[in-house]
């Protein structure tokens, strides 16, 4: 089955700097990669995604790129603020099913 | 348009006692999804149920645990004789039928006692 991993399990950024959380998949035939973002104690909520048709795609502050053949993919996050202080978490699946999650990365910004 | 409801938000039970989940999707939406969260750790995925059918339940526990999705009402995940280790943050995700991405309820919070 499906295996992600997610680094870092935390991350500390100064307000204004970027953030980068890298994700890697085992299972060749995912081909939908979703974002969530979960502060504490709510929803995990959809921030952006990307099929595996496409290398990279941004909305504002926040981008995402995948490498199908390293399988890899990432999350990027600038001029950080810090209302993005939550937990991340990357996610693979096949054909639109199943998500599997990787471990997640607690993000701090400071002022 | 009224998101995933997940009822109720907090359940407490007495170990072996059972316990019942309840999960109505997005309007629209006929796909549901059930995660299992447990404290400071990622979501598992545990079932995959459309109107009437399980499609994947590769990620339930072989005994105590079962889900349901009737042709009227809410998706119940059911959990019998529950024991200290199902205190967790169970999720419900739900999707229109082709193609479009899981939306998320808040949550029921069990704690086992």
């Amino acid at each position: 089955g499906e295996n992600v991993e997610q680094h870092p399990s935390t991350l500390s950024v100064q307000e204004g700097d970027s953030a980068v959380i890298k994700c890697t998949y085992s299972d060749s035939a995912s081909n939908y990669f979703p974002w969530y973002k979960q502060e504490l104690g709510k929803r995990p909520q959809l921030i952006i995604d990307i099929r595996s048709n496409v290398g990279e795609k941004k909305d504002q502050r926040i981008a995402v790129t995948l490498n199908k053949t390293a399988k890899h993919f990432s999350l990027h996050i600038t001029e950080t603020q810090p209302e993005d202080s939550a937990v991340y978490f990357c996610a693979a699946s096949r054909s639109w099913g199943k998500l599997q999650f990787g471990a997640g990365t607690q993000v701090v910004v400071t002022p | 348009n009224a998101g995933v409801m997940q009822n109720p938000r907090h359940l407490v039970r007495r170990r072996g006692q059972e316990a019942r989940l309840r999960c109505s999707p997005m309007k629209g939406h006929s796909h549901v999804y059930w995660y299992r969260q447990l404290p400071e750790e990622g979501l598992k995925f545990m079932v995959y149920l459309q109107k009437e059918n399980i499609i994947d339940e590769s990620g339930m526990p072989k005994e105590r645990f079962s889900a349901e999705f009737p042709k009227e009402g809410p998706s119940i995940l059911r959990i019998q004789q529950v024991v200290r280790g199902d205190s967790a943050a169970y999720f419900c995700a739900s999707s229109p039928p082709r193609d479009q991405p899981q939306h998320f309820g808040d949550g029921t919070r069990l704690s086992i006692l």
